[in-house]
C-alpha cells in the first residue's frame, strides 16, 4: 500500500494568514492526489483533485501543487471557517489511501 | 438533490456484525460506484470497499476481505456495508461516499459527496 505522510501534524495559525501543509507519498503517485477539508463531527469534503485542480464551489484561496511524490495545499489568507483538518489521499492506486492529518487551530 | 443518508448508530459486542445502510439521491446510483470508508478516532479515513450499483459487483480492500460484505438495491437507490467478526478495534464511524473512480482508467478521481456517518461502537 502507498503510505502518505503529512506534516505537520497540528499548526496554529491567525486569521489572514498564509498556511502550507506538506503530503509525501511513500512513491511515485504522478497527480494523482486529493485533498480534504474535515470540520469536527462532519464528513470529509473535497477541496483539491489531480493535485491542483479546484473543486466546484471551493474558495480560490486554496491551491494545491506537486507531482511524484511531493505535494502541497496552500490558503493564501486564512478565514474563520478554514479552521478544520485536512487531509491529502491518492487515487493513484489500490487500496487508496490518507494521510493521519494536518489539524490547523487558532492562534 | 445529490446526497447520500446512513442509518443511525450501533452498539455491538464483539464478534457480532452489524451491518450499515446508505440511500442515495440524485442520481448517484446511476452515476457513480459508491465506496465505503471508515474513520477511527484521531485518524484519517480508511478505504475498505465499494460496489457499482449498475453492474452489482463489489470490490473490497485486502485488509477487510471475508469480513466486508457490500451490497447495493437498485429498487431503493440504498447501499449496505455489514462487518462481521467485530473487535474493538472496529470502533469507528463508517462513511459511504460516491466514489468518481473508473476502474481500469487512469484519470482523476475522488470520493464525494460522502455520507453523514455511521458511529459503530464494538464493546462487551
Amino acid at each position: 500500500d502507498i503510505q502518505m505522510t503529512q506534516s505537520p501534524s497540528s499548526l496554529s495559525a491567525s486569521v489572514g494568514d498564509r498556511v502550507t501543509i506538506t503530503c509525501r507519498a511513500s512513491q511515485s503517485i504522478s497527480s494523482y492526489l486529493n485533498w480534504y477539508q474535515q470540520k469536527p463531527g462532519k464528513a470529509p469534503k473535497v477541496l483539491i483533485f489531480g493535485a491542483s485542480s479546484l473543486q466546484s464551489g471551493v474558495p480560490s484561496r486554496f491551491s494545491g501543487r506537486g507531482s511524484g511524490t511531493d505535494f502541497t495545499l496552500t490558503i493564501s489568507s486564512l478565514q474563520p471557517e478554514d479552521f478544520a483538518t485536512y487531509y491529502c489521499q491518492q487515487s493513484y492506486s489500490s487500496p487508496r489511501t490518507f494521510g493521519q492529518g494536518t489539524k490547523v487551530e487558532v492562534k | 438533490q445529490v446526497q447520500l443518508v446512513q442509518s443511525g448508530a450501533e452498539v455491538k459486542k464483539p464478534g457480532s456484525s452489524v451491518k450499515v445502510s446508505c440511500k442515495a439521491s440524485g442520481g448517484i446510483f446511476r452515476n457513480y460506484a459508491i465506496s465505503w470508508l471508515r474513520q477511527a478516532p484521531g485518524q484519517g479515513p480508511e478505504w475498505m470497499g465499494r460496489i457499482t450499483p449498475i453492474l452489482g459487483a463489489p470490490n473490497y480492500a485486502q485488509k477487510f476481505q471475508g469480513r466486508v460484505t457490500i451490497t447495493a438495491d437498485k429498487s431503493t437507490s440504498t447501499a449496505y456495508m455489514e462487518l462481521s467478526s467485530l473487535r474493538s478495534e472496529d470502533t469507528a464511524v463508517y462513511y459511504c461516499a460516491a466514489d468518481s473512480e473508473v476502474p481500469g482508467l487512469r484519470a482523476p478521481n475522488w470520493f464525494g459527496p460522502w455520507g453523514q456517518g455511521t458511529l459503530v461502537t464494538v464493546s462487551s
